[in-house]
């Protein structure tokens, strides 16, 4: 059991670039938690996927970021035209219904 | 809200002693809890978890105490050696409804020899 898995690890872009991360969870686990953490702060809760459909995104941005979890292959959390602001470190969680959640090792964005 | 004075940002203790973090729920309707333990460079790690029916529960070296009536919720190490130096944070959720875990403020341990 490989756990959370987050790609990559690091990730560098431009000012107004677009940033793909992905996140495959645990085997058997069916729902998607993205997380973002400033440094020094606590993780904030952005989305809740479930497979292809967003069930909670009430703490994503309403411009710019999207997330989608399709049927095959890993969730994907996408900023577009990213500002030095989104740099953070970006958290996937997941987990079965009604089970606890395993956090995979962040990718930690830089915009410069 | 959460209760003034009781969620420290920092605890340092001397290895071996005892330490005690506290935190304090936002939801009432929350029914289950869980303690991370996060070192610098990496995720969250879970360390244990306790549910609205219960008030106590241990684990090794850790004990999480849950006191619904104030909304509290503590994490007790025993004898805290220099590898549990890290972040903690406490976290609550409305499980059986799937939502999303929401965490509260941090505190970072630090444990010198």
């Amino acid at each position: 059991n490989a756990g959370v898995m987050q790609n990559p690890r690091h990730l560098v872009r431009r000012r107004g670039q677009e940033a793909r991360l992905r996140c495959s969870p645990m085997k058997g686990h069916s729902h998607v938690y993205w997380y973002r953490q400033l440094p020094e702060e606590g993780l904030k809760f952005m989305v809740y996927l479930q497979k292809e459909n967003i069930i909670d995104e009430s703490g994503m941005p309403k411009e710019r970021f999207s997330a989608e979890f399709p049927k095959e292959g890993p969730s994907i959390l996408r900023i577009q035209q990213v500002v030095r602001g989104d740099s953070a470190a970006y958290f996937c969680a997941s987990s079965a219904q009604g089970a606890s959640y395993t956090f995979g090792s962040g990718t930690r964005l830089t915009v410069v | 809200g959460e209760s003034v004075g009781l969620h420290l940002p920092t605890l340092s203790v001397q290895e071996g002693d005892n330490s005690i973090i506290n935190c304090a729920y936002s939801n009432s309707a929350s029914d289950y809890f869980i303690w991370y333990k996060q070192e610098s460079g990496k995720g969250p790690q879970f360390i244990i978890d306790i549910r609205s029916n219960m008030d106590k529960r241990q684990g090794q070296r850790v004990t999480v105490l849950l006191n619904k009536t104030v909304k509290h919720l503590s994490l007790q190490i025993a004898a805290t050696q220099p590898g549990d130096s890290a972040v903690y944070f406490c976290a609550e959720t409305i499980n059986q409804a799937g939502t999303a875990l929401i965490f509260g403020k941090g505190t970072t341990l630090s444990v010198s020899s």
